[in-house]
């Protein structure tokens, strides 16, 4: 059974850097056939993807427009998980985020992380 | 971007009734190649991520209840409840994973 543990933390200032890692077992980060993935979820925005990593015998990343240039996912294969860096955060960036892996559909997803952006 | 919107905002269902929410997309999740539709729908509770019910628009998930099904094709696409069930009051929603970025619409209130 895959699950998908997120870890990070809630609270971020503004202009400093969001960072979460989604752990991943009963499957491999490098699996040929799924993609990894990073969403987030907020009364104003609704449910918004933001990007994704996956591996076909080398590594491709998709971004949404409306956080490229901030946005980086990176797998880490030694540790089989991924994270999550949002750079230069504003309060509009507040709202659960989760990690969820998509074959075809998003059928597992971590349990959620409430990230507020607040001095 | 592929556009989602569902109708109703919100519904209020008595218990035993059929429950349908619709959604419709910008472009059609209609692939050639294998003839699926790219669509998907889940429902979500407080406190809780989305669960996947539905996706290829009519192949229930391992372990949904058979009275939850999807139909459509190409634009337009229908999750119906045959008989509602108290645990299955929550919000939906659409999904298309035909293209990047994924979009969902705006969700469902299903009430009692």
């Amino acid at each position: 059974q895959v699950q998908l543990q997120q870890s990070g933390p809630g609270l971020v200032k503004p202009s400093q850097t969001l960072s979460l890692t989604c752990a991943i077992s009963g499957d491999s980060v490098s699996s040929n056939s799924v993609a990894w993935n990073w969403l987030r979820q907020s009364p104003s925005r609704g449910l918004e993807w933001l990007g994704r990593t996956y591996y076909r015998s080398k590594w491709f990343y998709d971004y949404a427009v409306s956080v490229k240039g901030r946005i980086t996912i990176n797998p880490d294969t030694s540790k089989n998980q991924f994270s999550l860096q949002l750079n230069s955060v504003t309060p509009e960036d507040t709202a659960v985020y989760y990690c969820a892996r998509v074959s075809p559909a998003f059928a597992y997803w971590g349990q959620g992380t409430l990230v507020t952006v607040s001095s | 971007d592929i556009v989602m919107t569902q109708s109703p905002d919100s519904l209020a269902v008595s218990l035993g009734d059929r429950a349908t929410i619709n959604c419709k997309s910008s472009r059609s999740l209609l692939d050639n190649s294998n003839n699926k539709d790219h669509l998907a729908w889940y429902l979500q509770k407080p406190g809780q991520p989305p669960k996947l019910l539905i996706y290829w628009a009519s192949t229930r998930e391992s372990g949904v209840p058979d009275r939850f099904s999807g139909s459509g094709s190409g634009t337009d696409f229908t999750l119906t409840i045959s008989s509602l069930q108290a645990e299955d009051v929550a919000v939906y929603y659409c999904h298309q994973y035909d293209s990047v970025p994924y979009t969902f619409g705006q969700g469902t209130k299903l009430e009692i």
